[in-house]
């Protein structure tokens, strides 16, 4: 079955820098890559995702890349704000298969 | 709209105790996923519902674990009797159909098995 890598685990950024998270994947059939967004107490919540017809996807400060020769997605996320703070996951998804990454938790320091 | 329901929040239950929980999927949602998020990782599936059949219980360790989606619409997982390893939250999920798309989570079910 698909096996998802996630790094890094965690990662600290001062308020105003970015962050970068990188998954890979195993699966070359895989063809979903959505990224959450988890809260403390909170469900995970889809804040972008890209399929592999594409290579990028911007929404505001948030952009996703997908890299299918290298079987490996990221997630960017520009002028990180304080309210940024949360574990993320990423995700690959063939058939009816969804799998997780471990998840990064990210913290901006104002 | 309304999101994914799910009840109780918090449970603590000793070994070997029974528990159920209880989702209600966002109205017309066709597929519906339980989830298990053991503390530190992401979440693992345990089990997906088209309408009222099984997709896929692949990873739901049936000697322990059962759920049910009756009527297609809200559905419930049981643990009985639970062990330790248990203790995780467990996340109702669910999308208008199977395949890839958004999959909507509710904000879970927090299990400590004492």
């Amino acid at each position: 079955g698909e096996n998802v890598e996630q790094h890094p685990s965690t990662l600290s950024v001062q308020e105003g820098d970015s962050a970068v998270i990188k998954c890979t994947y195993s699966d070359s059939a895989s063809n979903y890559f959505p990224w959450y967004k988890q809260e403390l107490g909170k469900g995970p919540q889809l804040i972008i995702d890209i399929r592999s017809n594409v290579g990028e996807k911007k929404d505001q400060r948030i952009a996703v890349t997908l890299n299918k020769t290298a079987k490996h997605f990221s997630l960017h996320i520009t002028e990180t704000q304080p309210e940024d703070s949360a574990v993320y996951f990423c995700a690959a998804f063939r058939g009816n298969d969804m799998r997780f990454g471990a998840g990064t938790r990210l913290t901006v320091k104002p | 709209e309304a999101g994914v329901a799910q009840s109780p929040r918090y449970k603590i239950i000793e070994k070997r105790q029974s528990v159920a929980f209880w989702c209600n999927p966002i109205s017309g949602h066709a597929t519906l996923y339980w989830y298990q998020q053991i503390l530190g990782q992401g979440p693992k599936l345990l089990i997906q519902f088209q309408n009222n059949g099984v997709v896929d219980d692949s990873q739901l360790p049936k000697d322990r674990f059962s759920a049910e989606r009756l009527k297609g619409v809200d559905s419930t997982l049981k643990i009985q009797p639970a062990k330790l390893e248990d203790s995780a939250v467990y996340l109702c999920a669910s999308s208008p159909g199977p395949g890839p798309g958004t999959i909507y989570f509710g904000e879970g079910s927090w299990l400590t098995v004492v």
